[in-house]
């Protein structure tokens, strides 16, 4: 059983501030995922990482994967209230046709 | 283009009941999922469907079942309901696609189940 362990597990910043978090396992991935859900609402795709080391941007938000395709990390420079959700990593070893996910890392980034 | 609907999204059922959730998606994809989330656990895998007429076990698939009779429409049924199944059920859908490695999911809003 592959499993992702994400950190921490609620964050609660200013707006303004920067942060990371991150999604780590004892398992290689062929890629990983990370989504943001809003409350009451299904998780929404923010981007893909296939590559080992590979770095991908989204605005403000940064998307790194492992050397080791083990683990990945989430920066967020000048967090935004519209930043707040529930962000999941989710990882595929290409195998078959399922996602595991994160249990998922709260963020609230006050006004 | 709606992309992947639930319906419905909210229910109340007592012990014992039973009820059918709806998925469908109109965006041609051949895979379907259903999963639940509950506080601190993330998102676990119940059932799955990788093209029309098929089904297969998830995580926690126990107490549910499943069909695919179109491809369009995934239906998870909860036979005798109990409060364990209390949660909120997403149904999520994706195309294989020519990049075997990348598995984007597309889901659906969520239906919020209680179980008294």
């Amino acid at each position: 059983t592959q499993l992702l362990e994400q950190s921490p597990q609620f964050l609660s910043i200013q707006e303004g501030e920067n942060l990371t978090v991150y999604c780590n396992s004892s398992s290689v991935f062929s890629s990983l995922q990370w989504y943001r859900q809003e409350p009451g609402e299904g998780p929404v795709l923010l981007v893909t990482v296939v590559t080992g080391g590979e770095v991908k941007k989204l605005k403000r938000l940064t998307f790194q994967f492992g050397d080791a395709r083990k683990d990945s990390s989430l920066h967020i420079t000048a967090a935004q209230p519209g930043d707040t959700g529930l962000y999941l990593c989710a990882g595929s070893t290409g195998a078959n046709s399922k996602l595991t996910f994160g249990k998922g890392i709260t963020l609230s980034v006050r006004p | 283009n709606a992309g992947v609907t639930q319906t419905p999204k909210f229910r109340v059922l007592k012990t014992g009941q039973s009820m059918t959730l709806l998925c469908a998606q109109d965006m041609n994809h051949e895979y379907m999922y259903w999963y639940r989330q509950d506080p601190g656990m993330g998102l676990r895998l119940i059932h799955y469907s990788v093209g029309e007429g098929t089904t297969a076990k998830g995580e926690v698939p126990d107490g549910y079942n499943v069909s695919r009779l179109k491809k369009q429409n995934f239906l998870l049924g909860l036979e005798s309901a109990a409060p364990s199944q209390t949660s909120v059920y997403f149904c999520a859908s994706r195309d294989p696609g020519l990049e075997i490695l990348v598995y984007e999911q597309y889901f659906g809003p969520g239906t919020r189940l209680t179980v008294t």
